[in-house]
């Protein structure tokens, strides 16, 4: 089973950030916090991973907890092309496979 | 730098057939995953092979096999297919260092329909 716990929907304005939350209750100290987004009738896409420290690229910014039982992501300027189900994924950096849950399906509205 | 591709793209079998899927992996990654990913669902682990050899399995029968070749191009077969084999099924590949190991860069999937 995931060990995430993401909200199935959310909604955001085109041009607003858009913070998408993820529970992981459970994580353990060795563990990364992964980021993926699948567009409609595409392969996921990775975005970005974090330890415990704040990460950010040209795609994304990842803000984890100081307890790391949860994160956040944050895309700073949705547009309409930022539609897509996204998923959060704990796993030792170590393991051979990601376990995935069902993920956010984020919706921007123009 | 060339991605993932896999073929093909769509594929329709009846069941009791035998399929296979192949995968194309990204220059310069020797690890190769496959998942299977039905619709509304995240995708699920199926193996992943690590220079030739399968590195970890999940929780598929024994009819879900595969194969890596010397150019880290892969293979995946099922025999005797049945209806709930109809799915997505994804190939990602991943270079073998450190941090980077579970950054997978997939291709854009295979959807196989078993009738």
């Amino acid at each position: 089973d995931a060990k995430t716990t993401q909200p199935p929907s959310m909604d955001c304005a085109e041009g607003r950030a858009a913070n998408l939350p993820c529970n992981h209750s459970t994580i353990s100290g060795n563990e990364y916090v992964y980021w993926y987004r699948q567009i409609h009738s595409q392969g996921p896409q990775y975005i970005i991973h974090g330890l415990k420290n704040n990460e950010t690229n040209e795609m994304a910014s990842l803000i984890i907890t100081e307890d790391r039982k949860s994160s956040t992501l944050i895309l700073p300027h949705a547009t309409l092309r930022d539609t897509a189900v996204y998923y959060c994924i704990v796993s030792h950096d170590s393991n051979y496979q990601l376990i995935w849950g069902a993920g956010t399906k984020l919706i921007i509205k123009p | 730098e060339t991605g993932v591709t896999q073929s093909p793209t769509h594929l329709i079998k009846t069941r009791g057939q035998q399929v296979t899927l192949r995968c194309s992996s990204q220059s310069g990654h020797n690890t190769v995953s496959w998942y299977q990913q039905a619709l509304g669902q995240g995708p699920q682990f199926i193996f992943q092979y690590y220079r030739e050899e399968e590195n970890g399995r999940g929780n598929f029968p024994p009819r879900f096999s595969g194969l890596q070749f010397p150019n880290y191009s892969s293979e995946l077969n099922v025999n005797a297919l049945e209806l709930d084999d109809s799915a997505l099924y994804l190939c990602a590949s991943s270079p073998e260092q450190g941090r980077a190991k579970n950054i997978q860069y997939f291709g854009a999937g295979t959807r196989l329909s078993v009738l």
